[in-house]
């Protein structure tokens, strides 16, 4: 799977749009963007993942460069509880497959 | 609603003994579970990959004879620590991916491992 890079933090005010970037820049035609997030001491949530489109679900929206070099996760409304470390992934969809965390960003939601 | 549990939430003992953690997936059955241990202000390590009915897959430096695991079901995979030691103290996360969509991963809530 390809390496990501991402900021290792990142503050945002409560009510704002918190927009967190990724670099994907080796990624493979059949990679998949993915992101998940961590809140402290708790397991990863799933929050959405794309191709090449453009995503939105109720949690985010996912905006992938055309190249595909590179993507943003948004947090259109910021709360005090998106505080969590966010992980951005990139892999294939063929079967149950491992996922390979990088380091991820600290964001941090300020009131 | 939750779609994978872990117990226990947290357990603390001694050095020496054995510790087993249970994984169970709750919404749907899963051939594959994954086994994931976290350090402080570390990210994700995958530690192995558990099959049902068959023998888990380990990861690079992952001891398989200190961490046992065994998928007997569909709906359980468990990680027995063996012989645990203060540097085993740590974060251990299982994920579930369901049958039909296998791109999918669920994690549980985790199990935090105090040696003492």
């Amino acid at each position: 799977d390809a390496k990501t890079t991402q900021p290792t933090s990142m503050d945002c005010a409560e009510g704002r749009a918190a927009n967190l970037p990724c670099n994907h820049s080796t990624i493979s035609g059949n990679e998949y963007v993915y992101w998940y997030r961590q809140i402290h001491s708790q397991g990863p949530q799933y929050i959405i993942h794309g191709l090449k489109n453009n995503e939105t679900n109720e949690m985010a929206s996912l905006i992938i460069t055309e190249d595909r070099k590179s993507s943003t996760l948004i947090l259109p409304h910021a709360t005090l509880r998106d505080t969590a470390v966010y992980y951005c992934i990139v892999r294939v969809i063929q079967g149950a497959q491992k996922l390979v965390f990088g380091q991820g960003t600290r964001l941090t939601i300020n009131p | 609603g939750a779609v994978v549990s872990q117990h226990p939430s947290w357990v603390i003992c001694k050095s020496g003994t054995s510790v087993k953690i249970e994984c169970r997936s709750l919404d749907f059955q899963a051939t594959t579970m994954f086994w994931y241990r976290q350090f402080p202000k570390q990210s994700l390590m995958l530690m192995a990959t558990s099959n049902e009915g068959s023998k888990a897959t380990y990861e690079q430096g992952v001891e398989k004879d200190k961490f046992l695991i065994n998928h007997a079901s569909l709906t359980l995979s468990t990680l027995t620590v063996t012989s645990a030691h203060p540097e085993d103290s740590s974060f251990y996360i299982c994920s579930v991916t369901p049958p039909l969509a296998s791109h999918e991963q669920y994690f549980g809530p985790g199990t935090r491992l105090t040696v003492t």
